[in-house]
């Protein structure tokens, strides 16, 4: 169905707080991203995953850490949240990092809150 | 690393005319340009792709114009109609590299 779908859609969490975001995608694709989304910054990659166990930093990876146990599955992991971590994040996947000029196929994004 | 910049940040235009958004990027090597829409509470959409041996493309009532010279790149709608409001993103890659860099992005809105 060609679909990135992301879980939950909104999460509000306590500063110290632990955060788990989920993505899924069902077009087989190798290589999935986190982004998060900032007014006036657009979006800004945390991390990317070329296949199962094989990721690899952004530009601001610091703070979050990620898990990729099964090619459809990709998820952004948040130990002990911080208020500046509240922000709207996106998950996206494309087929290969070996085929160039990719679209990316993006997710409704997950809208955190940090207080 | 490479830069976008992208302006204006807000565009409001009457129906029916056209709206003109433009990103400047820094790195040369640049191969692949590509503009995404995102509408409200959605992920974003590839609306169209160029890679840098073109310098004009059309689609639908969009042109993609991509100035190499100048590191610009820009996205014109012309005879803008309401379902056109959205935010929309420049993005920018190289060869063989699976990282994109966006633009901050520009809010337009299509008055009726």
């Amino acid at each position: 169905d060609m679909k990135v779908t992301q879980m939950p859609r909104y999460l509000i969490k306590r500063m110290g707080e632990n955060v788990l975001l989920e993505c899924g995608q069902d077009m087989s694709h190798e290589t999935m991203y986190w982004y998060r989304q900032d007014p006036g910054l657009g979006l800004q990659l945390i991390y990317i995953s070329y296949d199962v166990d094989s990721n690899s930093e952004g530009d601001i990876p610091k703070g979050y850490r990620v898990s990729r146990k099964k090619r459809e599955h990709f998820s952004l992991i948040l130990d002990s949240a911080k208020t500046n971590q509240t922000s709207v994040y996106f998950c996206a996947s494309s087929l290969s990092r070996a085929v160039s000029n990719e679209r990316l196929f993006f997710g409704h994004g997950t809208k955190l809150s940090v207080l | 690393g490479e830069q976008v910049e992208q302006r204006p940040p807000h565009l409001s235009v009457p129906e029916g005319d056209s709206a003109v958004i433009i990103c400047t990027y820094t790195d040369s090597a640049t191969a692949y340009f590509y503009w995404y829409k995102q509408e409200p509470g959605a992920g974003l959409q590839l609306l169209m792709s160029v890679f840098s041996n073109v310098d004009r493309k059309e689609e639908q009532g969009l042109t993609v114009l991509l100035n190499k010279k100048d590191k610009q790149l820009s996205l014109n709608l012309t005879a803008a109609h309401p379902g056109d409001s959205a935010v929309y993103f420049c993005a920018v890659s190289n060869y063989g590299n699976e990282k994109i860099t966006f633009g901050a992005g520009t809010k337009l809105t299509i008055k009726p």
